[in-house]
């Protein structure tokens, strides 16, 4: 059964970053890619990028460039992204979510999601 | 980008209720929709990909149609564990874009 365990919640202050992980199991890692999306509170889905954790390859969002970095340690089946230089409006519930093998536009599984809160 | 409009934005209903949400793209997509079930401080659930296929395990009350930009979701006889807030996602160009969101409620 596919799983994504994602990290515990954070507070950082405005211009920090944050590192968020997310651990797959029930399926290999490299397999899908995986992609992250975030909601902040009371607001809808937003799209951040993915990456194939097999070969590293990555694609951002217009909106994130510059400011996300996604990783993968393939050793350990875990996923990262991370956001630098946060601001207020970035306080939202980060969720990783995986491609569908076969269409790796297409997600499926979600994580269970984790809340990042940014304030001074 | 392509934006995504989902209507209505809430609904209330009852319990044995016909529900239709929609989904409209600002250009075609074929059929690289999906639809998402989500509750209240849960991740999001897949419910129908290809616009119409049926995730496995989910009940046969939902149902999906559409192609091009148009786009409904269909609740044949909306039960108690359905009321949530459900969402499109539009997979056929890049950034991915989802629906704005649509809430149901209980009437």
């Amino acid at each position: 059964q596919v799983h994504l365990v994602q990290s515990g919640a954070e507070v950082k202050k405005p211009g920090a970053s944050v590192k968020v992980s997310c651990k797959a199991s029930g399926y290999t890692l490299t397999g899908n890619y995986m992609h992250w999306v975030r909601q902040a509170p009371g607001q809808g889905l937003e799209w951040m990028g993915w990456i194939n954790p097999n070969s590293g390859d990555t694609n951002y969002a217009q909106n994130f460039q510059g400011r996300v970095t996604m990783t993968r340690d393939t050793s350990i089946s875990t996923a990262y992204m991370e956001l630098g230089r946060l601001r207020s409006d970035d306080t939202a519930v980060y969720y990783c979510a995986r491609g569908v093998s076969y269409d790796y536009t297409l997600i499926d599984y979600w994580g269970q999601g984790t809340l990042v809160t940014v304030s001074s | 980008d392509i934006q995504m409009t989902q209507s209505p934005s809430s609904l209330s209903a009852s319990v044995g209720d016909r529900v239709t949400i929609t989904c409209r793209a600002s250009q075609g997509i074929r059929n690289d929709l999906a639809w998402y079930q989500q509750k209240p401080g849960k991740a999001p659930k897949r419910l129908i990909y290809a616009a119409s296929s049926l995730q496995s395990g989910v009940p046969s009350r939902f149902s999906g149609s559409g192609s091009g930009t148009e786009f409904t979701l269909t609740i044949s006889s909306l039960q108690p564990e359905d009321f949530a807030t459900y969402y499109c996602l539009q997979h056929n160009n890049y950034p991915l874009t989802f629906g704005g969101g649509t809430t149901v409620k209980i009437k």
